[in-house]
């Protein structure tokens, strides 16, 4: 059973970069065949995608959010990570972690996401 | 444009069942979706994928009770035998080159 774990700080100052890791067990990312993705829930709203990262390291990021994403994979420790750069309350959400197949490029179904970690930023 | 619309709110009695709608935006007929439940405070879980002609593959242990369907650029969720915890809000999703798509969601209400 693959399972994702998110980890990182529950609270960031406005104007600071929120850094998030998803671990993953129960799978190898790098054996390819998915991408691994970020998505945000703002309290009361509708899941958000923030973009995806491939076992290669290629990605592909959500164009509202592009120029303040970073993501990366580690695939020795079977985890890959988020930044998020100048962050300003609007970015206070659950963030996820999710797979997804890679299916020839295309993508598919969220299969299996993390519990998901709530972010605030506050002063 | 990708666009996915979801009627808010659903309510069905203990024991029946419901139809939630899932709708592509024009000219998308041929995409597959998904469907997750997201029960309070949880995160959300993967139900199935439907494709356009109506298949569908299930996520793990997801029970018989759930089934899906589709028409044109109408993707459906059948929930059979309600339970108290099938109230949930149940998003569906799709997704394209470069972009990963959610509807507005449907909260079910199980009287």
């Amino acid at each position: 059973q693959v399972q994702l774990q998110e980890s990182g700080p529950g609270l960031v100052k406005p104007s600071e970069t929120l850094s998030l890791t998803c671990t993953v067990s129960g799978g190898s990312i790098s054996s390819g065949g998915y991408y691994w993705d970020w998505i945000r829930q703002h309290p009361g709203k509708d899941p958000e995608w923030i973009g995806y990262i491939y076992y290669s390291g290629s990605t592909s990021y959500n164009p509202s959010l592009k120029s303040r994403v970073t993501m990366s994979v580690d695939t020795s420790r079977n985890q890959f990570s988020l930044k998020l750069t100048s962050v300003t309350a609007a970015d206070t959400a659950v963030y996820y972690c999710a797979r997804e197949p890679y299916d020839r490029g295309y993508g598919g179904p969220y299969d299996y996401w993390g519990h998901g970690t709530l972010v605030t930023v506050s002063s | 444009q990708l666009v996915l619309t979801q009627s808010p709110s659903a309510s069905a009695s203990l024991g029946a069942s419901v139809k939630l709608t899932c709708t592509l935006s024009s000219g998308r007929s041929s995409y597959a979706i998904a469907w997750h439940q997201q029960r309070p405070e949880k995160g959300p879980r993967y139900l199935m994928r439907i494709n356009s002609d109506g298949s569908h593959n299930k996520g793990d242990g997801i029970p018989d009770r759930f089934s899906g369907s589709s028409s044109g650029t109408e993707r459906y969720l059948t929930i059979s035998s309600l339970q108290s915890d099938d109230e949930a809000d149940y998003y569906c999703q799709t997704w394209a080159t470069g972009i990963r798509v959610f509807g507005g969601g449907t909260k079910l209400t199980v009287l």
